[in-house]
């Protein structure tokens, strides 16, 4: 098993170009969130899902949009980037919520936005 | 905000030394997860201990947990290079809506 992938591993942006992160994972996960870590502030939640169509906001999801067409599947979006969103992108999922379960992460996508 | 913090947020250490380290949290959690980060990668879990255990014990891990004073501590018994890290804690709190809330974590630096 892959486990958690990312696509892609590394994305220099300029200001106000989108695009779209990929995470897939093949361990028939429900849930799946995509977090972001800064330095010194350790992994904040952006948005996660709770199942195949649905998702919901975290902690800073604004500029940020999510989609989870197929279970398998979580895709992060930025409409517009900006500077204050160059940060590495970790995504990760779980076969339930709460401290039951644990999470499994993927290996990250670093985002420069310039 | 940030539900847990670790304390120190650096360590460095000899080889065969200990390492412990600490984590605080504010309200009132179900439970708590460790989390090991290697530099330039992905988080893994490492152990997982409950709102109603106070130590648990995992090869060289030994996690213990105070709720009365909302604080964890993560101890590595004779260290190895290999455990080079960020070390996090994740808290699960109602509060959050039991969603995981990160630290900023501990950065362990194993001298061979």
């Amino acid at each position: 098993n892959a486990g958690v992938t990312q696509t892609p591993k590394f994305r220099v942006l300029k200001t106000g170009q989108s695009m779209t992160l990929l995470c897939a994972q093949d361990m028939n996960h429900e849930y799946m969130y995509w977090y972001r870590q800064d330095p010194g502030m350790g992994l904040r939640l952006i948005h996660y899902s709770v199942g195949e169509g649905t998702t919901a906001k975290g902690e800073v999801p604004d500029g940020y949009n999510v989609s989870r067409l197929k279970k398998q599947n979580f895709l992060l979006g930025l409409e517009s980037a900006a500077p204050s969103q160059t940060s590495v992108y970790f995504c990760a999922s779980s076969a339930g919520t709460g401290i039951i379960y644990e999470q499994y992460f993927g290996p990250g996508t670093r985002l420069t936005v310039t | 905000s940030q539900q847990g913090e670790e304390d120190p947020q650096a360590l460095s250490i000899q080889e065969g030394e200990n390492a412990t380290m600490n984590c605080s949290y504010k309200t009132s959690i179900n439970n708590l997860q460790w989390y090991r980060q290697n530099s330039g990668r992905g988080l893994v879990h490492l152990i997982l201990i409950r709102s109603n255990e106070r130590e648990k014990h995992s090869g060289r891990l030994r996690v213990t947990l105070d709720t009365s004073k909302k604080s964890s501590s993560l101890l590595i018994t004779a260290s190895r290079a290999a455990d080079t890290a960020s070390y996090f804690c994740a808290t699960d709190a109602r509060a959050a809506g039991n969603k995981l809330t990160f630290g900023g974590g501990t950065r362990v630096l194993v001298k061979p």
